[in-house]
């Protein structure tokens, strides 16, 4: 099986609230990515695990956490929502060098 | 920081047409290229990677690399409406960060019947 699964799909937030958002994959991989996409942009890296190891990139340090319980699971996590949060929320993992399985996204509307 | 800009942003070819997209980076030490298709309501899937200066060819995707002059493309023969998609660029910075790749804003094909 190499699907990536996202849950939910679509996210309706308020603004100052809290988000949560689940991938999961059960390839082995020891790479998981978060990835930012908003229309006509790059989907934008926010961070990334590395087995139990956390990266976060710099511009986006304060505005995103992450846990990853196991091989298996990450989760992204917003603490408050603002209007500009509102995007494509992609999951990927990867083995080693290997190319990046994606899901499907969630979609996330803050209101 | 790595730089990767995708041309043309959209394109339409008709059906059985052959389909070119062009992509160029910033470093020329970057060591892995790949391009990626997204079908409307699914993520991103990986279509070829590409390593060595050159062509490489899979089937109707050829993929053509030159390090030197900062450029990757993908032609796509015989295009056919099932290539309708968003395609990416994808390129892994040099080997000191081989974890994250840095992706292109995209090239929209549409394939007319």
């Amino acid at each position: 099986d190499t699907t990536v699964k996202q849950n939910p799909r679509y996210k309706l937030a308020r603004v100052g609230k809290p988000v949560n958002l689940i991938c999961s994959q059960t390839m082995n991989h020891d790479t998981m990515y978060w990835y930012q996409k908003k229309p006509n942009q790059a989907p934008k890296l926010l961070l990334f695990y590395y087995d139990k190891i956390l990266n976060r990139e710099a511009d986006t340090f304060e505005k995103f956490q992450s846990s990853r319980p196991n091989n298996s699971f990450c989760s992204l996590y917003i603490g408050s929502a603002g209007l500009e949060y509102s995007a494509m929320y992609l999951c990927a993992s990867r083995l080693w060098d290997y190319e990046q399985y994606f899901g499907p996204g969630t979609r996330l509307t803050v209101l | 920081q790595q730089k990767v800009q995708q041309s043309p942003e959209s394109l339409i070819v008709p059906e059985g047409g052959m389909a070119s997209l062009n992509c160029t980076f910033s470093d020329r030490n970057s060591q892995y290229f790949w391009w990626y298709r997204q079908h409307s309501g699914e993520g991103p899937k990986a279509l070829m990677s590409i390593f060595s200066n050159g062509d490489k060819k899979e089937g109707r995707f050829t993929a053509h690399l030159n390090k030197a002059s900062l450029y990757v493309s993908l032609h796509i023969k015989d295009s056919q409406p099932s290539d309708s998609a968003l395609y990416f660029c994808a390129v892994t910075p040099p080997s000191s960060n081989t974890d994250k790749v840095v992706f292109g804003t995209g090239t929209r094909l549409q394939v007319s019947p």
